[in-house]
């Protein structure tokens, strides 16, 4: 089944070191994209590549980091300079001209 | 500045009343308009969408939506409500077909009541 990975489900991590999260799609699609969602606000656009070894900054990219070296994957650095990194994340892709396809998130605990 | 606001932050409805979510926006281009929903602790699955043409769009699980450029609204609609669709909804505005770079609402939480 074609779909969108991310692992771990849960992660628990200490304050001050860096965690990277994995999005891993078999949908051969161009665009990938991750989302930050919080209680009560929705989801906020972290970082986005729309095409292999490019990327760009969404609204709130500091403090984390991005690579996109293969189509198919798009991980997500969450590093210690991000202040409030207690969240449930959100990966997802799409075609060029069509809507998103999210994966099941990774809910991201830091203590 | 661009947004979108869904003003309802919870709602219960009766299994088998009537459904409407509420939905506006601000945005500067002509908006690309999605709904989504998602169950606790899952991705977001996409309901419907609406890029032109008819303001009625039809979508998957019986929602419906109708686009009005007046008001700058884009209401989710399902006539009869199933246990099955207790989840949070969320309104997103685009600014092309692409999707991705999406402006969301805060979503609203629905509850059905047997």
């Amino acid at each position: 089944d074609g779909g969108i990975t991310q692992s771990p489900k849960y992660l628990f991590r200490k304050e001050g070191q860096n965690v990277t999260l994995s999005c891993e799609q078999n949908l051969n699609h161009d665009a990938m994209y991750w989302y930050r969602q919080d209680p009560g606000q929705g989801l906020r656009l972290i970082y986005y590549s729309q095409i292999v070894n490019d990327f760009q900054k969404g609204d709130i990219a500091e403090g984390y980091s991005v690579s996109r070296e293969k189509k198919e994957s798009f991980p997500l650095t969450v590093t210690s300079a991000q202040k409030n990194p207690t969240a449930f994340y959100l990966c997802a892709s799409s075609p060029v001209d069509s809507p998103l396809h999210f994966g099941n998130g990774t809910r991201l605990t830091v203590t | 500045a661009q947004s979108v606001t869904q003003p309802d932050i919870h709602i219960t409805v009766s299994e088998g009343a009537s459904l409407e979510l509420r939905c506006n926006y601000s945005y500067g281009a002509t908006p690309y308009l999605f709904w989504y929903v998602q169950s606790p602790g899952q991705g977001l699955q996409l309901l419907l969408k609406y890029f032109s043409g008819d303001t009625l769009v039809q979508g998957i699980k019986g929602f419906e939506a109708e686009f009005k450029r007046s008001q700058s609204s884009f209401n989710l609609r399902k006539p009869s409500v199933h246990w099955s669709d207790a989840a949070e909804y969320f309104c997103a505005v685009g600014a092309d077909n692409q999707g991705g770079k999406l402006i969301f609402g805060q979503g609203t939480e629905l509850s059905v009541k047997p």
